[in-house]
């Protein structure tokens, strides 16, 4: 079974303050996509990366695949109250029918106050 | 172009009950996807339709079901409702083209509470 474990769990900072979001693994996967999720919302995807050591940025948010293919990581610069949201990493897997599913993390609850 | 829409938004039952959940999916896309948010928690595969067919299924037992009509919207059925289905349901849809899906587009869910 593939697990993607994200680290902190909880984090509540001031805006302004630059924050890293962590997702790990023990398995490889072909991809790996972040999402953003409001209260009362589905997941909005925000980047998806599939080349091991790829770094994207999005403005003020820097995404980074590791190079095995097993972890990724998000960087959020001069975090605003609308970052304030629950982020998801999850990874790209086959399924036996030839489609894809998604195995989501754990979550990060991150919370920008004034 | 209308995005992933389902219905209902919210849903009570009690235990033992049955519930149908719905997903219209994207315009264009022919692959629906099912997934189970319990609260503070990630989401959770439970099935896949493609062309009407289920193409693949996670770690759920066999009492949660599903359909996908020839217009690509989808059902979710869940038998005989335990205390612990308690969550948000989510459809997500994408389109598969020449064996290749791409992105998933996820819709508000169905939060669902079992009594």
């Amino acid at each position: 079974t593939q697990l993607l474990e994200q680290s902190p769990q909880f984090l509540s900072i001031q805006e302004g303050e630059n924050l890293t979001v962590y997702c790990n693994s023990s398995s490889v996967f072909s991809s790996l996509q972040w999402y953003r999720q409001e209260p009362g919302e589905g997941p909005v995807l925000l980047v998806t990366v599939v080349t091991g050591g790829e770094v994207k940025k999005l403005k003020r948010l820097t995404f980074q695949f590791g190079d095995a293919r097993k972890d990724s990581s998000l960087h959020i610069t001069a975090a605003q109250p609308g970052d304030t949201g629950l982020y998801l990493c999850a990874g790209g897997g086959v399924l036996t029918g030839g489609g894809n599913k998604l195995t989501f993390g754990t979550g990060t609850q991150l919370k920008v106050e004034l | 172009e209308t995005g992933v829409t389902q219905s209902p938004t919210h849903l009570i039952k009690t235990r033992g009950q049955q519930v149908t959940l719905r997903c219209s999916s994207q315009s264009g896309h022919n692959t629906v996807s099912w997934y189970q948010q319990a609260l503070g928690q990630g989401p959770q595969f439970i099935f896949q339709y493609y062309r009407e067919e289920e193409n693949g299924r996670g770690n759920f037992p066999p009492r949660f079901s599903g359909l996908q009509f020839p217009n690509y919207s989808s059902e979710l059925n869940v038998n005989a409702l335990e205390l612990d289905d308690s969550a948000l349901y989510l459809c997500a849809s994408s389109q598969t083209v020449g064996g290749y899906q791409e992105t998933q587009y996820f819709g508000p869910g169905t939060r669902l509470l079992v009594l």
